[in-house]
């Protein structure tokens, strides 16, 4: 089964600094990754997602991630964090039609 | 085009007593998760259904969990009876297969305190 792996439990960053938040990935073909937000109290926002061709995918509030088969990983990045990007941040893996299994999340806090 | 929508918002209820939480997802996707979120165990994926029916429910924790899906657009979590460590935020979850490509798209949560 797949399964996700995200290293940095919480990160700070000062704010308008740039952000790479990291996700690994364990499944035995290309799978499809995403990369969801959560604010406090409120549910998951879907922020981009990878199914295939260019591994550099943009996504909303001006995230990007990029796909690295070698690495099994699909890091998620922000040239310039704002105030309002604190939240928990998850990466996600899914096989075709199967079920999502989620990261344990990744928490940003913005340094003013 | 309403999203997944989840009630109760909140709960609050006593330690025995009987919970159940209600998932409406979007009109025409056919397969819904639940997941439960705690601080310890992060996002947990506790059952799938594909077109009401259950293809996964390793995740339920013990016999006090159920979970059914009568039809296209109505789904339950029930505990009974629940204790405090049941005290999580229950996400319902819904995807079109076909056209969204997996896409899953959340609910804004349940949030459930046994005392």
């Amino acid at each position: 089964a797949q399964s996700v792996t995200q290293p940095d439990i919480h990160i700070t960053v000062s704010e308008g600094a740039s952000l790479e938040l990291r996700c690994n990935y364990s499944y035995g073909a290309t799978p499809y990754l995403f990369w969801y937000v959560q604010s406090p109290g409120q549910g998951l926002q879907l922020l981009l997602k990878y199914f295939s061709g260019d591994t550099l995918v943009q996504g909303i509030k001006g995230f990007e991630a990029e796909f690295k088969r070698s690495q099994s990983s699909f890091n998620l990045r922000k040239p310039s964090v704002h105030w309002s990007d604190a939240a928990e941040y998850f990466c996600a893996v899914a096989a075709y039609n199967n079920d999502m299994r989620f990261g344990a999340g990744t928490r940003l806090t913005v340094k003013p | 085009d309403a999203g997944v929508i989840q009630s109760p918002r909140h709960e609050v209820t006593e330690m025995g007593q009987e919970v159940t939480l209600r998932c409406k997802p979007i009109s025409g996707h056919n397969s819904l998760f639940w997941y439960r979120q705690t601080m310890m165990r992060g996002l947990e994926l506790l059952i799938y259904f594909n077109n009401n029916v259950p293809i996964d429910d390793s995740g339920m924790p013990e016999d006090r969990f159920s979970a059914k899906m009568p039809n296209a657009s109505f789904s339950t979590l029930k505990i009974q009876p629940s204790e405090p460590r049941d005290s999580a935020v229950y996400f319902c979850a819904s995807r079109a297969d076909r056209t969204s490509g997996n896409t899953i798209y959340f609910g804004e949560g349940s949030w459930l305190t046994v005392v």
